[in-house]
């Protein structure tokens, strides 16, 4: 299975909902990732969570707060979020935290209205 | 820091006419180096990287891409192309390790159009 696998495909949430997108892949990778993806531009790293940690924060707002129940499953959760937060969000693996070739899951598209 | 400029933004070819994608970076060390491509509304698959073995990489569809040192390049090509190669292109680089792990510098991309 080299497969990354995300849900939902498409989220269409309110600024006062709570809601969480969800990533699962069973390569046995210990690096997962969070990305944001504006239309017509480059992913924007998010989260890094290196063998279940947290490692990487990159200043993301506090509505934003991710989780890492096991080495397979990372969720995002969200709340109180903003219209300009409705992006394409990725999440990726590797095989190790040091490793950079990353393996990219199909992305939830979310609309905050 | 690590940094990659995507020299087109946009390019188009007609089908069955090669593809270049052209790509430069900038690293202060010997850096790891990839393309990505992203169809319309899906994920990044990776299409071939490079780190440190043979300067002529070889990847999926038919994709290589040559590093050279000398010019800081690391351009993209297809002999012939594909309608179904029509998609958005990802010039990457990576950071030195920070904190246990590895963050990936992207370039700003290159959409490919392929006509008839």
């Amino acid at each position: 299975d080299t497969e990354v696998t995300q849900t939902p495909k498409h989220l269409v949430m309110g600024m006062t909902n709570k809601k969480s997108l969800k990533c699962e892949q069973h390569m046995g990778h210990r690096a997962m990732y969070w990305y944001k993806q504006k239309a017509k531009k480059p992913p924007e790293l998010m989260f890094v969570y290196s063998y279940e940690k947290l490692s990487i924060n990159e200043s993301v707002p506090s509505r934003f707060s991710p989780e890492c129940p096991n080495s397979s499953l990372l969720n995002l959760h969200l709340h109180a979020l903003q219209p300009e937060d409705s992006a394409l969000y990725l999440c990726a693996s590797s095989q190790v935290p040091g490793q950079a070739e990353q393996y990219f899951g199909p992305g939830t598209r979310l609309t905050v209205t | 820091a690590q940094s990659v400029t995507q020299l087109d933004s946009h390019v188009s070819v007609s089908e069955g006419t090669p593809v270049l994608l052209r790509c430069n970076y900038s690293s202060s060390y010997s850096p790891s180096l990839f393309w990505y491509v992203q169809h319309p509304n899906k994920g990044l698959q990776l299409l071939l990287k490079y780190t440190s073995a043979a300067t002529l990489v070889k990847g999926i569809n038919g994709f290589e891409a040559e590093f050279k040192k000398s010019e800081t390049s690391f351009h993209l090509t297809k002999p012939s192309a594909h309608m179904s190669d029509a998609a958005e292109y990802f010039c990457v680089v990576s950071d030195p390790p920070r904190q246990g792990a590895q963050k990936l510098v992207f370039g700003q991309g290159t959409r490919l159009t392929i006509n008839p």
